[in-house]
């Protein structure tokens, strides 16, 4: 079966930009992260969904960000007016219900503010 | 408040030779404790998990894991290193939060394998 995929893999853009990262979680998966991961850093929580329960954007860095998850199942991450300190690789993550269960990771999508 | 230490930021070692990747969290209860490799330019990878039950924890690719109370120590082991096991590692604490089951990730060890 397939992984989570994460779309795109490389986006440049320019500061001031707004920018849509893509997630498509394991089918049946009910909770999706995102995190972000700077260069020489671990990874930072950014937000979580569980199901239809509200997410929990306690991480999201500003309100320049924003996600959605639609159908319970691909999720979108907004930045708006990019910039440049917002250069990382955003890697999703899908699991099944129970912490108990494994965390999948996508490859990640690595956005570069120019 | 929840944290993960890495005191490690490079290692290098020689291939055939042993491995050990430190790890010490902090967590006022019994912790769920999770080792993920990643590769250059990929996703992250599961390499074993400790819940609860036997303290050493066996993982894919030769890896096992020790879980420490004393010491709040969840090391990770190889005794023999291939030249592909070159990646950077993270150590990562589960606990919930307000609700929520969240992810504690330490800053990662780069493991450089020597021919």
């Amino acid at each position: 079966g397939a992984g989570v995929s994460q779309s795109p893999s490389n986006k440049v853009t320019e500061k001031g930009k707004d920018v849509e990262l893509r997630c498509d979680p394991i089918s049946g998966h009910t909770a999706l992260y995102w995190y972000r991961q700077s260069l020489g850093q671990g990874l930072e929580f950014l937000i979580y969904f569980q199901g239809n329960s509200a997410p929990d954007k306690s991480g999201l860095p500003s309100d320049r960000f924003s996600a959605e998850r639609t159908g319970g199942s691909v999720s979108t991450l907004t930045i708006q007016r990019t910039q440049q300190e917002d250069s990382a690789v955003y890697l999703c993550a899908s699991r099944q219900a129970l912490s108990t269960d494994t965390q999948y990771f996508g490859p990640g999508t690595r956005l570069t503010v120019l | 408040a929840q944290s993960v230490t890495q005191p490690d930021i490079h290692i290098t070692v020689s291939e055939g030779a042993s491995l050990e990747l430190r790890c010490n969290y902090s967590y006022g209860a019994t912790p769920y404790l999770f080792w993920y490799v990643q590769s250059p330019g990929q996703g992250l990878q599961l390499l074993l998990k400790y819940f609860s039950g036997d303290t050493l924890v066996q993982g894919i690719k030769g890896f096992e894991a020790e879980f420490k109370r004393s010491q709040s120590s969840f090391n990770l082991r190889k005794p023999s290193v291939h030249w592909s096991d070159a990646a950077e590692y993270f150590c990562a604490v589960g606990s919930t939060t307000s609700g929520t089951y969240k992810y504690i990730f330490g800053t990662g060890t780069r493991l450089k394998v020597l021919a």
